[in-house]
């Protein structure tokens, strides 16, 4: 079964935009929750990691929250730019190191349009 | 320039052929991952090694298997490639530490026809 559920699937805004993108997982335990941007064709790239109950992180027009209790994360973009587009991945680490595992959700496709 | 590089980018076999698969890494990561990307799914390790022939099964290694004898270098083989094979097939290296953000290379797209 899969562990990390992300919402919505995909997603089309504006340019100029704002937008939410959800991440609900069942992972225990639950070390840190890290969101990863995938540009079309090209690897995943690290955008911000949050490690405690109820972190923010700010990473430019990227911000993030993690609510442990809930096992939910939110991921928002403002102000959207057409480079925004791409697929956005919540991996879930189980361990704080690299002996343990992480956990990826499928992803959001987001797609801005002008 | 912090990269891990995968070669070759594309690839296309037929069903029985045997698949290599290289990375490289330039950082001195001790630790190395091989994952597939299907479509709809998350990603799935297939084989983590912890350093030098430190190698551990993932959770589909089922038709895989690894080679790491130098740190900055780790190869997955495909003996004998099937259709189900077909995927995108990324690396990634990281320190132990905690916490550390895995460095992806650009992924080898594999058609196994």
């Amino acid at each position: 079964k899969t562990q990390v559920e992300q919402s919505p699937q995909s997603l089309v805004v504006r340019q100029g935009e704002n937008c939410v993108l959800q991440c609900n997982y069942s992972v225990t335990p639950d070390n840190h929750l890290r969101w990863f941007k995938q540009d079309t064709g090209k690897g995943l790239v690290s955008l911000t990691v949050l490690v405690h109950e109820n972190d923010k992180t700010s990473n430019g027009r990227y911000s993030a929250t993690l609510d442990k209790d809930a096992k939910h994360s939110t991921l928002h973009i403002t102000a959207t730019l057409l480079d925004d587009t791409a697929t956005y991945i919540c991996v879930v680490g189980d361990r704080g190191s690299a002996l343990g595992r992480l956990h990826f959700g499928a992803g959001t496709q987001l797609i801005v349009i002008p | 320039d912090m990269k891990v590089t995968q070669m070759p980018r594309y690839l296309i076999k037929r069903m029985g052929e045997n698949v290599l698969l290289e990375c490289g890494q330039d950082m001195s990561h001790e630790t190395m991952y091989w994952y597939r990307q299907d479509p709809g799914l998350g990603l799935q390790l297939i084989y983590i090694s912890y350093d030098v022939d430190s190698n551990s099964e993932g959770d589909i290694p089922k038709g895989y298997r690894v080679s790491r004898k130098k740190r900055e270098h780790f190869s997955l083989i495909l003996d004998s490639a099937k259709t189900n094979q077909t995927s995108v097939y990324f690396c990634a290296s990281s320190f132990h530490a905690a916490n550390q953000a895995p460095l992806f290379g650009e992924g080898t797209r594999l058609s196994v026809l």
